[in-house]
């Protein structure tokens, strides 16, 4: 099962920021916040990840709570192409098992 | 960065056909590699765990008989849909860890849609 809660849907504007979050409530000393994209018939595209410091790549950035229970992805400037479903996933380093839940279907709109 | 491919990207057949679906890592070598299906609307689902050389892992409700899997080599792991059937019908996506990689890295493949008509 999914360790992770996340919204069904969102919207952003073009350009906007969109800011998606993730509950992780159970999530254990060891496990690092993982956050994937799928972007309609394609694999699950790697974006970022994180244990407990803030993270930031040319992608996005990862926002983790001091208390590791929820954290957001931060797309900076969302594009058209940034349309995916993204997936928040609590995993261990060496965890390559992975749990996807529903994820976040996130419709950019011009 | 590394790349997994898979072949073919779509592939239709007809009832009672086997199918096979190859996952390969292109520039890395890969002790392990998983594979998922996902059906329409749905998320991913892990099938089986591929190791090079021995057996896979099947995870509970997949049929090792029906989805049959062979990673004879590090870049190499392929998927056997056996007498496939229109409910086999799915997304069937790889993914692969490099060999002595850094911790966590975990790459997939582009995915491969079957239509089972």
């Amino acid at each position: 099962d999914a360790k992770t809660t996340q919204p069904p849907s969102m919207d952003c504007a073009e350009g906007r920021a969109a800011n998606l979050p993730c509950n992780h409530s159970t999530i254990s000393g060891n496990e690092y916040v993982y956050w994937y994209r799928q972007i309609h018939s394609q694999g699950p595209q790697y974006i970022i990840h994180g244990l407990k410091n803030n993270e930031t790549n040319e992608m996005a950035s990862l926002i983790i709570t001091e208390d590791r229970k929820s954290s957001t992805l931060i797309l900076p400037h969302a594009t058209l192409r940034d349309t995916a479903v993204y997936y928040c996933i609590v995993r261990g380093h060496n965890d390559y098992k992975l749990s996807f839940g529903a994820g976040t279907t996130v419709t950019v709109r011009a | 960065g590394a790349v997994v491919s898979q072949h073919p990207s779509r592939v239709i057949c007809k009832s009672g056909t086997s199918v096979k679906i190859e996952c390969r890592s292109l520039d890395f070598q890969a002790t392990t590699m998983f594979w998922y299906r996902q059906f329409p609307k749905q998320s991913l689902m892990l099938m089986a765990t591929s190791n090079e050389g021995s057996k896979a892992t099947y995870e509970q409700g997949v049929e090792k008989d029906k989805f049959l899997i062979n990673h004879a080599s590090l870049t190499l792991s392929t998927l056997t849909v056996t007498s496939a059937h229109p409910e086999d019908s799915s997304f069937y996506i790889c993914s692969a860890t490099p060999r002595g990689g850094a911790a966590g890295e975990l790459f997939f493949g582009e995915g491969s849609r079957l239509t089972v008509l």
